[in-house]
């Protein structure tokens, strides 16, 4: 069956920076785009970042563009983000989901904190 | 940027009940490009339907969309239990943006 596990989260302090880890399993990987998004304690979704299928496009919304980069290792099956200069608004569950458009699996997600 | 706005922000209803949850965008949604989410506490979230009214695989036949343009619905004809949690709205014909959800909770 379709699985996405996250992996990465933890307490970092601002400024620093962190990498997420998406591993999935049960389909075949280089065929799909996938998608971060993020959820702030209480709060709603966030989409933070979108790969296509063979890597050739990534697109970010304003909020995160030139501290994230959406990457994807094939080999691994793997899907990376990494989070650069992270600041105390970017705490929040991460989570990544299978789709170009839209999430039609997900993962349970991974909890960054951004504190001093 | 397309907001959405899902009304009410909670639904308190009983097991049976009729559900419908309400998603208003500030701008007209391109090719009905709306989908829903269902999340519950400590689960990924569940596509439910995509294109507006298209039901994902596996999802039970209570659950429908419907809506264009502006306004979208998503109904759930006869609560079962297991559908208490919050749902979620997101649009994906300019880019991605979420609704801020709708709780239904057990009246």
């Amino acid at each position: 069956q379709v699985q996405l596990v996250e992996s990465g989260g933890g307490v970092v302090q601002p400024g620093r920076s962190l990498r997420l880890s998406c591993a999935a399993s049960g389909f075949t990987f280089s065929n799909y785009a996938f998608h971060w998004v993020r959820q702030a304690p209480g709060k709603g979704l966030e989409w933070v970042a979108v790969i296509s299928y063979d890597e050739s496009n990534k697109y970010y919304p304003d909020s995160v563009k030139g501290r994230f980069t959406i990457s994807r290792d094939t080999s691994k099956s793997t899907v990376y983000l990494q989070m650069n200069n992270l600041r105390t608004d970017d705490t929040a569950v991460y989570y990544c989901a299978r789709g170009l458009l839209f999430g039609d699996y997900w993962g349970q997600g991974t909890l960054v904190t951004v504190s001093s | 940027e397309i907001v959405l706005t899902q009304s009410p922000g909670t639904l308190s209803l009983s097991p049976g009940e009729r559900a419908t949850l309400s998603c208003r965008a500030s701008q007209s949604v391109s090719s009905s490009s709306l989908v829903w989410y269902q999340q519950k506490p400590g689960q990924a979230l569940r596509l439910l339907i995509y294109g507006a009214s298209s039901r994902a695989a596996g999802i039970p036949d209570r659950f429908s969309g419907s809506g264009s343009g502006t306004d979208f619905t998503l109904t759930i004809s006869r609560l079962e239990p297991e559908d208490f949690a919050v749902y979620y709205c997101q649009q994906y014909g300019s880019s991605r943006t979420f609704g801020q959800g709708t709780k239904v909770e057990i009246k």
